[in-house]
């Protein structure tokens, strides 16, 4: 049964980048989509884009377009997620979670969850 | 793009029914996913793809899904269903997945 751990909290300044990873353990991630989705506080679930590792393509969603990077490394099935420019209202909790049907599907299992704070 | 609206929420007696419902254009012709997150936790599958659950997820949640609307019903409630329910689905016409806004079940 594949987990996925992510890296700790970040607290980061306006205009800064974050980068936060996803390891699978006890599996990997091919051929599933890893995804990352973030929850603003006191917020939904938004899907923020995906990638299969086997083929390397990434699918951002329209409103991360040009800021957010998504990458794996599959010799040590870690995912990454990159946003940059941040700005107040970026601060989340951001979760990796795999596609279970590939791509398509849904959701599972899902990382812990990662807080990004964004702070002067 | 596709939009999901679920109500904010929804409350319900112990050992009654809750039903959470999920409106989209035409969300019949797709598969409706749903998630159930408690307070400080990510986000479990409680009911995918055609109704299916998955292993330690009571037979108590069960879905619909017809036209517009989309539904988990959530049988004989009990303090521990308390929680956000969000609903999924992938839209193929964007290659994107898609949340729905999300209801907060109240058990009184």
């Amino acid at each position: 049964q594949v987990q996925l751990v992510q890296s700790g909290a970040e607290v980061k300044k306006p205009g800064s980048s974050v980068k936060v990873s996803c390891k699978a353990s006890g599996g990997t991630f091919s051929p599933y989509t890893i995804n990352w989705v973030r929850q603003a506080p006191g917020h939904g679930l938004e899907w923020m884009g995906g990638l299969v590792p086997i083929f390397g393509t990434p699918n951002y969603a329209q409103r991360f377009k040009g800021r957010v990077t998504i990458t794996t490394d599959e010799s040590t099935s870690t995912a990454y997620m990159d946003l940059s420019s941040l700005g107040f209202e970026d601060t989340a909790v951001y979760y990796c979670a795999r596609d279970r049907r590939g791509m398509g599907g849904f959701f599972d299992p899902w990382g812990q969850g990662t807080l990004v704070t964004v702070s002067s | 793009s596709y939009v999901l609206t679920q109500p904010p929420s929804v409350s319900v007696a112990p050992g009654q029914t809750a039903r959470i419902t999920c409106g989209g254009n035409n969300i019949g012709s797709k598969s409706v996913h749903w998630y159930q997150q408690k307070p400080g936790q990510a986000p479990v599958v409680v009911v995918y793809e055609d109704g299916d659950r998955p292993s330690g997820i009571p037979e108590r949640f069960s879905d619909s899904n017809s036209g517009n609307t989309a539904t988990l019903t959530i049988s004989r409630v009990e303090a521990g269903d308390e929680a956000d329910y969000y609903c999924q689905v992938w839209d193929s016409s964007s290659d994107h997945y898609v949340f729905g806004t999300g209801t907060k079940v109240t058990v009184l």
